[in-house]
């Protein structure tokens, strides 16, 4: 298994550019999520899905797509890149077992918005 | 609204215990979860607590007072690898059934002094 694979690692855009993060995971996976950590900062929610064609809203949504067409792949699209998007960029799988959330991280997107 | 409250930052020495809070707010309750992140790497699943009392696993426990909305990690014998930032997470119930999205705390940077 492979687990959850990111691309890219790493991610340089001008301010208006658009792009997308890919995340795909292989564990069979219901639930996915996009954070964003800045630098001290905690992992803010960004969009997440809770199963294929289910997305909803995160604590910092705006400027940022999802889809979910299939269970492996959640790709985050940025629609217009601005400086303050900086960040690192982790996707996670969960895997809920009843009430016990387990979530599996990426390696992360590390992405500069001059 | 859903919150967790950490202290920031936390310094011990090698081979001394140290103890990581997290008190929490959320509109719904599935179990508190805690995660573990080196500097530049992605998070990683420590534990998880459903019920009160305490979870030991090898050097780390976890402990969950669910009428307090209380919560912290246990570390034992501490290495100088285990500095890194701690998270504690829990789940935020939106409806009814397995969906809801897991909401982290800041995060408690813990350094491992000689």
């Amino acid at each position: 298994n492979a687990g959850v694979t990111q691309t890219p690692k790493f991610q340089v855009l001008k301010t208006g550019q658009s792009m997308t993060l890919q995340c795909a995971q292989d564990m069979n996976h219901e639930y996915m999520s996009w954070y964003r950590q800045d630098p001290g900062m905690g992992l803010r929610l960004i969009h997440y899905s809770v199963g294929a064609g289910i997305t909803d809203q995160g604590e910092v949504p705006n400027g940022y797509n999802v889809s979910r067409s299939t269970t492996e792949d959640f790709p985050l699209r940025l629609l217009s890149a601005a400086p303050s998007q900086t960040s690192v960029y982790f996707c996670a799988s969960t895997a809920r077992t009843g009430v016990r959330d387990t979530q599996y991280f990426g390696p992360g997107t590390r992405l500069t918005v001059l | 609204g859903q919150s967790l409250e950490q202290p920031s930052e936390v310094t011990a020495v090698e081979g001394a215990i140290v103890q990581i809070n997290c008190t929490y707010q959320t509109s719904g309750f599935y179990g508190l979860s805690w995660y573990q992140q080196h500097d530049g790497g992605a998070p990683t699943f420590l534990s998880y607590n459903a019920l009160d009392g305490l979870e030991e696993t090898g050097r780390f426990s976890s402990f969950l007072s669910r009428s307090d909305s209380y919560g912290y990690l246990l570390l034992q014998e501490l290495q100088m690898k285990d500095s890194a930032s701690y998270f504690c997470a829990v789940r935020d119930l939106k409806w009814a059934g397995n969906t809801g999205k897991l909401i982290f705390g800041q995060g408690t940077t813990l350094q491992v002094k000689p």
